[in-house]
């Protein structure tokens, strides 16, 4: 059975880091992308980045590109997804998702975590 | 960037009725198209993928049509476990896009 079990949730202050994750488990982790989604409070999905964890080829909405980085650890089957600076309007549940054929791309998420809730505020 | 538009926003539906939701891509997409559930406090659930194939376990009063740019999720006899809110995604062009959702809820 396929699982992608998420950290749990985070309370920052504006301007810190934070490294949140995702464990994967009962699949081959590096043959299938994995990407992470934000959902604002009381608002709809966003697609922010996967990853190939195979080659750590990477893939960003231009709406994050260069706000967060996503990264993975294959010996630890875990994708990450981390800021460098928090700000308020990072606020929102993410969730990390696998992609539902093996090194393919162009397929939906069929597979999600329990999402991570972080709250950024001072 | 592509975008999704999603038609209504919101739905109102007696149990036992069909709904219809439509989704409009700003460029064409195949039939790379998806469309997910999400219940309150849940993580999203795929429904259908490549626009009209059921996912696994989805039952078939769901089913989904069009390629291109238009597409359409029906649910042929609402149960009260449908109500919910459903997204469009297209996997076809980078990046990745989702519809801003349409909430069915009961009349």
């Amino acid at each position: 059975e396929v699982q992608l079990v998420q950290s749990g949730s985070e309370v920052k202050k504006p301007g810190e880091s934070l490294k949140i994750s995702c464990k994967a488990s009962g699949y081959s982790f590096t043959t299938y992308w994995i990407g992470w989604v934000r959902q604002m409070p009381g608002k709809g999905l966003e697609w922010m980045g996967i990853i190939y964890p195979g080659d750590s080829d990477t893939r960003y909405s231009p709406s994050f590109q260069g706000q967060v980085t996503i990264s993975a650890d294959k010996s630890i089957s875990t994708a990450y997804l981390q800021w460098s600076s928090l700000k308020a309007s990072d606020t929102a549940t993410y969730y990390c998702a696998r992609h539902s054929f093996a090194r393919i791309a162009v397929t939906p998420f069929d597979s999600w975590g329990q999402g991570t809730l972080v709250t950024v505020s001072s | 960037e592509i975008v999704m538009t999603q038609s209504p926003a919101t739905l109102s539906v007696s149990p036992g009725e069909a709904a219809t939701l439509s989704c409009r891509a700003s460029q064409g997409v195949s039939i790379n198209l998806a469309w997910y559930q999400q219940k309150p406090g849940q993580a999203p659930r795929l429904l259908i993928y490549g626009a009209s194939t059921r996912a696994t376990g989805i039952p078939a009063r769901f089913s989904g049509s069009g390629s291109g740019t238009e597409f359409t999720l029906t649910i042929s006899s609402l149960q009260s476990e449908d109500f919910a809110v459903y997204y469009c995604q297209q996997y076809n062009i980078w990046p990745r896009a989702f519809g801003q959702g349409t909430k069915v809820e009961i009349k």
